[in-house]
């Protein structure tokens, strides 16, 4: 089945401490995209790619970083410069014009 | 500039009526693609229905249509006979089309709740 798989499903963090979240795909997309959303609030965009080895900033791209060597992946790294990381983090793709298609999420909680 | 508007925060709606969604966009693209997702409490966004703004028809999928209103660019998401596994947030979300680098954008959302 094609889909988009974000790993893991929950992460705990302590305070300093780099995480990777992972999103894979394989829907053949261009474009991934990672945005953050707080309890009750709407995604927020943090980085986007539309083309393998190459991303721009979002909206909120302060304390993250991302790659994109591989068509399939976008790993988003959340660093210690991120103030506030605690939230849910959904990761998605899309071709062309179309929808996009969203990953399950990944909760972060720094503890 | 982008902007997604959503005004209604929280519905409240009888089991088997009819329901509104609002949203407002503005863009200056003269072509742009309309989205509503439907995010459960379980958090998955779900893909419900996408508009284009060339499309002279108002899109429909199943109970959900969408009230395009170009002029007044409004599209509200109408969901018909709500069930009660219709409770979640609901999305409103914009891609301008005149640049192939531009990105989807998403409204701040409506928590739909349907009473029994």
């Amino acid at each position: 089945d094609g889909g988009i798989t974000q790993s893991p499903k929950y992460l705990f963090r302590k305070e300093g401490q780099n995480v990777t979240l992972s999103c894979e795909q394989n829907l053949n997309h261009d474009a991934m995209y990672w945005y953050r959303q707080d309890p009750g609030q709407g995604l927020r965009l943090i980085y986007y790619s539309q083309i393998v080895n190459d991303f721009q900033k979002g909206d909120i791209a302060e304390g993250y970083s991302v790659s994109r060597e591989k068509k399939e992946s976008f790993p988003l790294t959340v660093t210690s410069a991120q103030k506030n990381p605690t939230a849910f983090y959904l990761c998605a793709s899309s071709s062309g014009a179309s929808q996009q298609f969203f990953g399950p999420g990944t909760r972060l909680t720094v503890l | 500039a982008q902007k997604i508007t959503q005004t209604q925060p929280g519905m409240f709606v009888q089991e088997k009526e009819a329901v509104t969604l609002d949203c407002t966009y503005d863009t200056s693209d003269q072509s742009y693609g309309l989205f509503w997702y439907k995010q459960p409490s379980s958090g998955e966004m779900i893909f419900l229905i996408y508009q284009g703004s060339y499309d002279e028809q108002n899109a429909t999928e199943g109970r959900y249509s969408l009230n395009f209103q170009k002029a007044r660019k409004s599209a509200n998401l109408v969901i018909s006979a709500s069930q009660l596994g219709d409770s979640a947030m609901y999305f409103c979300a914009m891609r301008g089309l005149d640049s192939s680098a531009s990105k989807i954008i998403f409204g701040s959302g409506t928590r739909l709740s349907i009473r029994p």
